[in-house]
């Protein structure tokens, strides 16, 4: 079953409008997660490390300020997309691993498609 | 990490063994071959992941030649369900992976 549960699976929203996205660990607590985001045809690209009780580090390019990652528990991370626009219409994943040993495999939760009209 | 270099694009006719490889040739003592796929629409999911020593689960089997140049991922009896895109990915752990454009494998009937 599924060890990493994204929700939602799909959003709409208007641009201009904040959407947020959650990222829940199952069973078992992270301490840090990463956010993906993938265009249609393209690869996943990784945006941020999401760190527990601390500011999550993001990947060059990708604008802080807009894109609000909250890290407040160790099963729960959060993605706001703030002031949606088209161009943020995309596919963002999240995922973890097991915590305790780096080299164990990261789970990745089933996305969220967000469409900004 | 070290570069990783895989075919485009597969197929497989269902029932036979589909079998992926994937080049690293300037991998180095300490990273790990780990392969993913993404089924479309979905996240990815972890296949299999080894050091030097071939591993086998019960999804697929990984042959890591003895140079570690070069690996090949095994799914023995592919099934429609196995149609995806496959990622192999060189790292010493798994923080911050970076994906490629991997092999879209597709299983005929």
């Amino acid at each position: 079953g599924a060890v990493v549960s994204q929700h939602p699976s799909r959003v709409i929203c208007k641009s201009g409008t904040s959407v947020k996205i959650e990222c829940r660990s199952l069973d078992f607590q992270a301490t840090t997660m990463f956010w993906y985001r993938q265009f249609p045809k393209q690869s996943l690209m990784l945006m941020a490390t999401s760190n527990e009780g601390s500011k999550a580090t993001y990947e060059q390019g990708v604008e802080k300020d807009k894109f609000l990652i909250n890290h407040a528990s160790l099963t729960l991370s959060t993605l706001t997309v703030t002031s949606a626009h088209p161009e943020d219409s995309s596919f963002y994943i999240c995922s973890a691993r097991f915590p305790g040993v780096v080299t164990s495999p990261l789970h990745f939760g089933n996305g969220t498609r967000l469409t900004v009209t | 990490d070290a570069k990783t270099t895989q075919p485009p694009s597969m197929d497989c006719a269902e029932g036979r063994a589909a079998n992926l490889p994937c080049n690293h040739s300037t991998i180095s003592g300490n990273e790990y071959v780990y392969w993913y796929r993404q089924i479309h629409s979905q996240g990815p999911q972890y296949i299999i992941h080894g050091l030097k020593n071939n591993e086998t689960n019960e999804m697929a089997s990984l042959i890591i030649t003895e140079d570690r140049k070069s690996s090949t991922l095994i799914l023995p009896h592919a099934t429609l369900r196995d149609t995806a895109v496959y990622y192999c990915i060189v790292r010493v752990n798994n923080e911050k992976l970076t994906f490629g454009t991997g092999t879209r494998l597709t299983i005929i009937p």
